[in-house]
């Protein structure tokens, strides 16, 4: 069964509006969750790393003012997509680390395809 | 140059066919190799990791060079649901998060 829950799965909305996009780790606590993009016919982009309690690590190119991530507990990390344009169209995929399974290095969500008109 | 590279394909192959998916990461203090695979539209799934001494799942077999930094993947047998994107991943560095490079995949489709 799912260890990581993303929701929602899919969203479409207007230009400007802001979404969010929440991932919790079902059986496991994780310190450390991360975000991803993937724009069709590409690899999975590292956006952030997101960490209980401390304030999340960008990659470059990345707008943090853009891109708001709370971990506020062990086992939720939410992104916020602010003021949302087409250009941020994208399945954003979030994932976590389980220290106690050494053999998954993340556990992924199941994604949230973001459609903005 | 890319972190991860790996064969652009796209193949497509018989059923029963092999076939052989090369990558190659940059940095030669990686930790950690994984193949992944991705179906249209969903999450990545954990298909194998990859050990310096290779290792084989069923009809899957991944061997690494860290030599020659170069991974691969063989699939013997193909079947029609081994049609999927299969990414090539890396663990760049050791610690506790454990942050993993995606290349930008292989597509296979497995004809009938």
């Amino acid at each position: 069964g799912a260890v990581v829950s993303q929701h929602p799965s899919r969203v479409i909305c207007k230009s400007g509006t802001s979404v969010k996009i929440e991932c919790r780790s079902l059986d496991f606590q994780a310190t450390t969750m991360f975000w991803y993009r993937q724009f069709p016919k590409q690899s999975l982009m590292l956006m952030a790393t997101s960490n209980e309690g401390s304030k999340a690590t960008y990659e470059q190119g990345v707008e943090k003012d853009k891109f708001l991530i709370n971990h506020a507990s062990l086992t939720l990390s939410t992104l916020t997509v602010t003021s949302a344009h087409p250009e941020d169209s994208s399945f954003y995929i979030c994932s976590a680390s389980n220290r106690s399974d050494s053999n998954q290095p993340q556990h992924f969500g199941d994604g949230t395809r973001l459609s903005i008109l | 140059r890319k972190e991860v590279e790996q064969d652009p394909g796209p193949f497509n192959v018989p059923e029963g066919a092999t076939v052989a998916f090369n990558c190659t990461y940059s940095n030669s203090a990686s930790q950690s190799f994984f193949w992944y695979r991705q179906d249209c539209r969903k999450e990545p799934k954990l298909l194998m990791s990859v050990y310096s001494s290779g290792n084989e799942d069923g009809r899957f077999t991944a061997q690494l060079n860290r030599a020659s930094q170069y991974i691969s993947l063989l699939i013997r047998d193909s079947k029609l649901s081994d049609s999927a994107t299969y990414l090539c991943v890396v663990n760049p560095t050791a610690g506790s998060a454990r942050q993993l490079t995606f290349g930008s995949g292989t597509q296979l489709t497995v004809l009938p």
